[in-house]
């Protein structure tokens, strides 16, 4: 089953543009990591923020979290084709030595 | 780029087969885990090895095994193949065992069952 569920599922925006995803989850988590993935390659760890955390930054990266409303966001600021991407949030459950679940992703295009 | 390498990197069977993949982890990281990723999904958690030990395993049927070896490098192994078993797999270690700690992941292997 997935916890994590990405919103949208497609984003498209012009080069120089931000882009912002979010994602919900279903229970209380330890932590909350945004991972990338191009074209079918292996996963990017992009950052890992904490329940007791509400914002935390990385590089062009800002990534908040809400924990009593269980989601969060990543933003990412003056976009560049690089960028092109899925990105997938994912969640360790509070109640122990739970696996990462990730959600689907959200598939984001930058147009040059 | 991570240090963690996969292979191969692509492979076709048929329906009924066995399948070995195969992992070796990111200097360093002494625990490694195997996830599937189907088509327009996120990766699903398969089973985790910390010092050659199962440390915790996803809903996944027995026929999908794994082992970790002194050096930290891992196989998957799958029997039995069915056609739902098309996926990329991906393969991560991790410096801390430990199910929720950040993966670092390879290239993945993209299996194809005919």
């Amino acid at each position: 089953s997935q916890q994590g569920e990405e919103d949208p599922q497609a984003l498209s925006i012009q080069e120089g543009e931000n882009a912002t995803m979010n994602c919900s989850y279903k229970t209380s988590i330890n932590n909350l990591q945004w991972y990338r993935q191009n074209s079918g390659r292996g996963l990017v760890h992009l950052i890992l923020i904490r329940s007791n955390e509400r914002e935390k930054h990385s590089g062009r990266l800002r990534v908040t979290l809400d924990t009593s409303k269980k989601s969060s966001s990543l933003l990412i600021t003056a976009s560049r084709a690089a960028d092109t991407a899925s990105y997938f949030c994912a969640t360790d459950e509070y109640s122990g030595n739970t696996p990462l679940v990730f959600g689907k992703g959200t598939r984001l295009s930058v147009i040059a | 780029e991570t240090g963690v390498t996969q292979s191969p990197t692509h492979l076709i069977k048929t329906r009924g087969q066995q399948v070995t993949l195969r992992c070796s982890s990111q200097s360093g990281h002494n625990t490694v885990s195997w996830y599937q990723q189907a088509l327009g999904q996120g990766p699903q958690f398969i089973f985790q090895y910390y010092r050659e030990e199962e440390n915790g395993r996803g809903n996944f049927p027995p026929r999908f095994s794994g082992l970790q070896f002194p050096n930290y490098s891992s196989e998957l192994n799958v029997n039995a193949l069915e056609l739902d078993d098309s996926a990329l797999y991906l393969c991560a270690s991790s410096l801390r065992e430990g199910l929720g700690e950040t993966q670092y992941f390879g290239p993945g292997t993209r299996l194809l069952v005919l």
